[in-house]
């Protein structure tokens, strides 16, 4: 099956530093993929839709100066989390799905555990 | 508006049988997914539902009823590696995943 690949897996930063985090598609080419945080014990929440050459979508709510995303080629998208507070710790996942099988799972990656301290 | 509803919790035997039921409102629809998720780990597919009826995989099975808006996971001969949170999503017009809140599945020896 299609797989997604994420990274990092865990990260501690400081408090007002910026985080990168990874999305490839590793065997399909995405023109879009999601992006997810999710607290403990609670459902996954969307924060955007990136596009492949265009601006991500933001969900009402998320703020786009905050959660940068980029999705410069069919392979990668990327969120930054800029100047990181402690309330931005949490588990954050991608998820594509193949646009030439439209109804049908969407791949996710591993997750990356951000720690703000 | 969209939305989805699962039990918070279900404690159930090592070796029995459970069902974990959901019930979801969307604007259209394109399918019913199940997935599996660890604690800490992202989640992983299970099921495809778009079809009225019953879907067998090995020990786990899923069931869809469009017109009831109705969907159950049923995990047969249940292990201890079982123990996890199911969520399900239901996908939208826009083939957009609305999630529910997961059913924490606690398995008991």
């Amino acid at each position: 099956g299609a797989v997604v690949s994420q990274h990092p897996s865990r990260v501690i930063c400081k408090s007002g530093t910026s985080v990168k985090i990874e999305c490839r598609s590793l065997d399909f080419q995405a023109t879009t993929m999601f992006w997810y945080r999710q607290f403990p014990k609670q459902s996954l929440m969307l924060m955007a839709t990136s596009n492949e050459g265009s601006k991500a979508t933001y969900e009402q709510g998320v703020e786009k100066d905050k959660f940068l995303i980029n999705h410069a080629s069919l392979t990668l998208s990327t969120l930054t989390v800029t100047s990181a507070h402690p309330e931005d710790s949490s588990f954050y996942i991608c998820s594509a799905r193949d646009p030439d099988r439209e109804n049908t799972e969407a791949f996710f990656g591993q997750g990356t555990r951000l720690t703000v301290v | 508006g969209q939305n989805i509803d699962q039990p918070t919790e279900m404690t159930a035997t090592e070796g029995a049988i459970v069902q974990i039921n959901c019930t979801y409102q969307t604007s259209g629809f394109n399918g019913l997914f199940w997935y599996q998720q660890h604690a800490g780990e992202a989640p992983t597919f299970l099921s495809y539902n778009v079809l009225d009826g019953l879907e067998e995989k090995g020990r786990f099975s899923s069931f869809l009823s469009r017109s009831k808006g109705y969907s159950y996971l049923l995990l047969k001969e249940l292990q201890m590696k079982d123990s996890a949170s199911y969520l399900c999503a239901a996908m939208d017009s826009n083939y957009q995943l609305i999630w529910g809140a997961g059913t924490k599945l606690i398995i008991k020896p």
